[in-house]
């Protein structure tokens, strides 16, 4: 089935830097990427929606400049959480969307661990 | 704007035994998309079952199937012969068939699912 790689698994930053997180779509074309926020025991908040190519579309509430995201391929999108603080410590996990016949189903990435120190 | 609503936060079955995961959604729309998703500790979300709202019979998947009542807007899914591998939290999600911006996945709050031995 479709692979979607998410990395770093886990990454520690201190308060201030900015980290970036990585979605790739391995065996697929994906035309649109998802990224999402998980809290403990909370359902995945949608923040923004990336179409190759184009600006990402954010959620209200995300801030867009400090959740920067870039989607400059069929099969990558970058997250970049720019000065970083403990409040965004978090579980940050992306999706795609295929293209043609496995368009109509979304696949998940294994989720990155975001500690701010 | 569409809505899912998980109402068991918690649910509970012996090993071997089926369980019922209850779904309700409200939409406005005619077609769109299903789905069941299971999270493990790993925090991987896996694609559990899909079904087409255009679809009269209910999809299945080995152990897995749903209960699809489109008039009643709801959407179960029933595990069979349970096994401590299906421990998870399971969320019911629903995707607009709109090829547009709207087509991101909106999710229920989740259902933590414990298998007893």
């Amino acid at each position: 089935g479709a692979v979607v790689s998410q990395h770093p698994s886990r990454v520690i930053c201190k308060s201030g830097t900015s980290v970036k997180i990585e979605c790739r779509s391995l065996d697929f074309q994906a035309t649109t990427m998802f990224w999402y926020r998980q809290f403990p025991k909370q359902s995945l908040m949608l923040m923004a929606t990336s179409n190759e190519g184009s600006k990402a579309t954010y959620e209200q509430g995300v801030e867009k400049d400090k959740f920067l995201i870039n989607h400059a391929s069929l099969t990558l999108s970058t997250l970049t959480v720019t000065s970083a603080h403990p409040e965004d410590s978090s579980f940050y996990i992306c999706s795609a969307r295929g293209t043609g016949g496995s368009g109509n189903t979304i696949y998940f990435g294994e989720g990155s661990w975001l500690t701010v120190v | 704007a569409q809505t899912v609503t998980q109402s068991q936060p918690e649910m509970s079955v012996q090993e071997a035994e089926t369980v019922t995961l209850s779904c309700t959604y409200d939409t406005s729309e005619s077609d769109y998309y299903l789905f069941w998703y299971k999270q493990p500790p790993s925090r991987q979300m896996i694609l559990v079952i899909r079904q087409e709202a255009y679809k009269q019979q209910n999809a299945t998947e080995n152990r897995f199937s749903v209960n699809f009542q489109k008039a009643a807007k709801s959407f179960s899914l029933k595990i069979s012969d349970s096994q401590l591998g299906d421990a998870a939290m399971y969320f019911c999600a629903y995707r607009s068939s709109d090829g547009g911006a709207t087509n991101k996945l909106i999710f229920g709050t989740g259902t933590l699912l414990a298998v007893q031995p």
